[in-house]
């Protein structure tokens, strides 16, 4: 079954604990993006991947890192969370070289900073 | 930059019709994309326009003015299960990012 898994699903941290939420997709897919979801600001981009070692900031990119070492992941990290990093995190992948392609997104991460 | 706007909520009664409508600004336009989304859940992909007209897809149709940067997302025969947000999302060419609005929220009622 085509899909992106992203782990945790749910994941209460501490402010400063440095935490990675694992995302990987199984269409190899070039294209892959994290999203953050927060009330009233809708998904906003945090960072991109066009290929494997490509990577580039999207909207809201500060307190973020990434890697795309392999095709298939692109894990997010969070050097030292703070509690404005409490949102639903979203990561998305997608081939856009192929056409009309629409991102397929993995079920999402609920973090909650304290 | 990119504009992505659209209003935030409506309610519509179990078998009506229903226009979401998403206007934007963007330099290199390269496809607008709808997406639903429930509660919590993860968006799905609805549609995708990149030339002017109608695109229609079962009881979902997204219709394209790139000269008024303006889609609309119709939703016929509503059903309960409807209820959701749609997200419309703009490509820009280059980078293939996608820019999305803040989303409508669809409340079906009986």
């Amino acid at each position: 079954e085509a899909q992106v898994t992203q782990n945790p699903r749910y994941l209460i941290t501490v402010t400063g604990k440095k935490l990675t939420v694992t995302c990987s997709q199984n269409m190899n897919h070039e294209y892959m993006s994290w999203y953050r979801q927060d009330p009233g600001l809708g998904l906003r981009q945090i960072y991109y991947s066009m290929n494997v070692e490509v990577t580039d900031k999207g909207d809201v990119p500060e307190g973020y890192k990434v890697s795309r070492k392999e095709k298939r992941n692109f894990p997010l990290i969070l050097e030292s969370p703070s509690p404005n990093q409490t949102s639903l995190y979203f990561c998305a992948s997608s081939s856009p070289g192929q056409g009309a392609s629409e991102a397929f997104f993995g079920q999402g991460t609920r973090l909650t900073v304290v | 930059g990119q504009n992505i706007d659209q209003p935030t909520e409506m309610t519509a009664t179990e078998g009506a019709i229903v226009q979401i409508n998403c206007t934007y600004q963007t330099s290199g336009f390269n496809g607008l994309f709808w997406y639903q989304q429930h509660a919590g859940e993860a968006p799905t992909f609805l549609s995708y326009n990149v030339l002017d007209g109608l695109e229609e897809k079962g009881r979902f149709s997204s219709f394209l003015s790139r000269s008024k940067g303006y889609s609309y997302l119709l939703l016929k025969e509503l059903q309960m299960k409807d209820s959701a947000s749609y997200l419309c999302a703009v490509m820009r060419y280059g980078n293939n990012r996608l820019a999305f609005g803040k989303g409508n929220q669809v409340v079906v009622i009986p």
